[in-house]
């Protein structure tokens, strides 16, 4: 089947701009995750999406980050007032949402910000 | 501090060699250690984990070694080939759910 999709797959934008990036999950995951990973750096947990539950947003860096989910489909994570800090791929992964449920990563979203 | 430390940052395996990743972590309630494979211009993908009531998990030609006691896990690749060279993570976790990952290494197994 179909796995996680990102779009778009690559985003240039001006310091200061919004941006949005978009993620579908597997149909079916209730579990959807944000991931920053800066160049040659190790992934870091941004926000965790499990069902209609809060969600987990302890690895947003600043108030400039924020994500949304509708339901159990299409999440959009916004970067407002971007700075060049925030260029790195953006990823997004999702999961049945179990207990050690397996993430399953989308290709991404290459953001740098001029 | 949830902290993961990886090394080497880099590593070159000639085909047929064994190829050794190890990862450090510091927070014992971590209960879920993954390691994913990715390659250039994808998402990284699960490759293989263990639990820590286990001290070795085998699958096909990747192992992963854990000792509990010093706080390390370790990937084994096998019989190396080039098509196995990537970036690998190690990753940690208290529930699987967020995940805390390693820098990552960049193997290159030489044909």
């Amino acid at each position: 089947g179909a796995g996680v999709s990102q779009s778009p797959s690559n985003k240039v934008t001006e310091k200061g701009k919004d941006v949005e990036l978009r993620c579908d999950p597997i149909s079916g995951h209730t579990a959807l995750y944000w991931y920053r990973q800066r160049l040659g750096q190790g992934l870091e947990f941004l926000i965790y999406f499990q069902g209609n539950s809060a969600p987990d947003k302890s690895g947003l860096p600043s108030d400039r980050f924020s994500a949304e989910r509708t339901g159990e489909s299409v999440s959009t994570l916004t970067i407002q007032r971007t700075q060049q800090e925030d260029s790195a791929v953006y990823l997004c992964a999702s999961s049945r949402g179990g207990y050690k449920e397996t993430q399953y990563f989308g290709p991404g979203t290459r953001l740098l910000v001029l | 501090q949830q902290q993961v430390k990886q090394s080497p940052q880099s590593l070159i395996v000639q085909k047929g060699g064994i190829s050794i990743i190890n990862c450090a972590y510091e927070n014992t309630a971590f209960d879920y250690f993954p390691w994913y494979q990715q390659f250039p211009g994808k998402g990284p993908a699960l490759l293989i984990a263990i639990r820590p009531d286990v001290s070795e998990k085998k699958e096909g030609r990747f192992t992963i070694s854990f000792n509990k006691s010093a706080k390390q896990f370790s990937l084994h690749i096998m019989d190396s080939q080039p098509g196995d060279s990537a970036t690998y993570f190690c990753a940690a976790s208290k529930d699987g759910n967020k995940l805390v990952f390693g820098a990552g290494t960049i193997l290159r197994v030489k044909s």
